[in-house]
């Protein structure tokens, strides 16, 4: 079955503390990306990825890093956590062309960082 | 000019009825303006996509609109049922960018 897997689904940190939110499609699609959804501003793109060893920066990229070592995987990490990172995280990928054919996205991921 | 402006916020349509829900984008270079359907607890999910060089595309009971020159498009279901409610993203996009609407919350009443 075609699938975007995100883990952990919930998630629930300290300010400061160091975390990681693993991605993996088995679509072998080039292009990967993250995003934020929070009440009234819908989905933001956090970074994005065309290809291994190729990221780039979205519309809200502080505070996030991202690293694309193998086509299926693209973890997004948050290297020091606040509470305005508090939010639900998307994982997508799509194959060659981006964002102009469909996207497939997890199942989130709902981040508190109290 | 990145926006993707996108009305009602919310929408409460009776079952049978037509639910309608409008986008608006400025930038031109926009080529590719696919709808996302969202329940509850998953991701988002494609539901009906079009390009700027047709004017409507219809799947089923969902139809896009789309006015290349007032620079709109719309999403209508047609016989809204209670299963059609979800959230509902427009988004458009080109090349290797992608900008969503805020989103519309639709519920069907039964």
């Amino acid at each position: 079955e075609a699938q975007v897997t995100q883990n952990p689904r919930y998630l629930i940190t300290v300010t400061g503390k160091k975390l990681t939110v693993t991605c993996s499609q088995n679509m072998n699609h080039e292009y990967m990306s993250w995003y934020r959804q929070d009440p009234g501003l819908g989905l933001r793109q956090i970074y994005y990825s065309m290809n291994v060893e190729a990221t780039d920066k979205g519309d809200v990229p502080e505070g996030y890093k991202v690293s694309r070592k193998e086509k299926r995987n693209f973890p997004l990490i948050l290297e020091s956590p606040s509470p305005n990172q508090t939010s639900l995280y998307f994982c997508a990928s799509s194959s060659r062309g981006g964002m102009n054919t469909e996207a497939f996205f997890g199942q989130g991921t709902r981040l508190t960082v109290v | 000019q990145q926006q993707v402006k996108q009305s009602p916020q919310s929408l409460i349509v009776q079952k049978g009825g037509i639910s309608i829900i409008n986008c608006a984008y400025e930038n031109t270079a926009f080529d590719y303006f696919p709808w996302y359907q969202q329940f509850p607890g998953k991701g988002p999910a494609l539901l009906i996509a079009i390009r700027p060089d047709v004017s409507e595309k219809k799947e089923g009971r969902f139809t896009i609109s789309f006015n290349k020159s007032a620079k709109q498009f719309s999403l209508h279901i047609m016989d809204s049922q209670p299963g059609d409610s979800a959230t509902y993203f427009c988004a458009a996009s080109w090349n290797d960018k992608i900008i969503f609407g805020k989103g519309t919350r639709l519920h069907i009443l039964p």
